[in-house]
């Protein structure tokens, strides 16, 4: 089956630091990547998306590069700010038939960015 | 931001209870899905819609039930509930004609006692 795996936190930076995550994946056919971002005490938010090999996601700053031949999605940014401190979460997606995409998540890995 | 409203946003019942919880969108997306969160887990589909009145099931969907009535609301009910359903619970949305982008309702911390 599917499944992702990520690195454990807690991750602590000052900011201004240069940020990874690692993110491997384990998958059939040819899923979609995503990171997607918790803040306190909120649902989760989209950060960024790639659909195909070597694609690379970006916003916000953060950048991740769709690997294939690694089976990798890590996610980076540069300089972290404080207002980054949250839980990252990797996920993939899988066809369920028709039109319907499952996603399966990694565990979430909490950045706390500190001034 | 999607417009995705759960409620209660907290609720605190006892073991044994019937406990329903649900979810409200004014997207008009036709995907419904209830997630529960839990510390180590990440997130777990319990269960998903794929429009009104079609259910499935997730891979932690024991315990709970669904009902879609209207394209806009999405119930989630705990018959008997349990300390092991004690979790964030989170509903989303996806649209077609892909559903993998999927948009996050604010959650339900629900403690079972």
């Amino acid at each position: 089956g599917n499944s992702v795996t990520q690195m454990e936190g807690p991750v602590t930076l000052s900011e201004e630091a240069f940020l990874t995550i690692n993110c491997t994946y384990t998958a059939t056919g040819y899923p979609s990547l995503f990171w997607y971002v918790q803040y306190p005490g909120e649902g989760l938010q989209l950060l960024l998306k790639a659909t195909k090999a070597d694609d690379k996601g970006s916003n916000k700053g953060f950048e991740a590069t769709y690997r294939k031949e690694t089976t990798s999605f890590h996610l980076e940014k540069g300089s972290v700010q404080v207002s980054d401190s949250a839980v990252y979460f990797c996920a993939l997606s899988s066809d369920s038939g028709g039109s319907n995409y499952k996603l399966t998540f990694g565990k979430g890995t909490l950045l706390t960015v500190n001034p | 931001d999607a417009g995705i409203t759960q409620s209660p946003r907290h609720k605190v019942t006892e073991t044994g209870t019937p406990v329903t919880l649900r979810c409200h969108q004014t997207e008009n997306h036709r995907y419904m899905y209830w997630y529960r969160q839990d510390p180590g887990h990440g997130l777990r589909l319990i269960h998903y819609s794929y429009g009104v009145k079609d259910t499935d099931k997730g891979e932690v969907s024991d315990g709970y039930s669904v009902s879609r009535s209207k394209t806009e609301d999405f119930l989630l009910t705990l018959e008997s509930a349990t300390s092991s359903q004690t979790s964030v619970y989170f509903c989303a949305i996806g649209q077609v004609p892909r559903t993998d982008t999927q948009y996050f309702g604010p959650g339900t911390r629900l403690t079972v006692l």
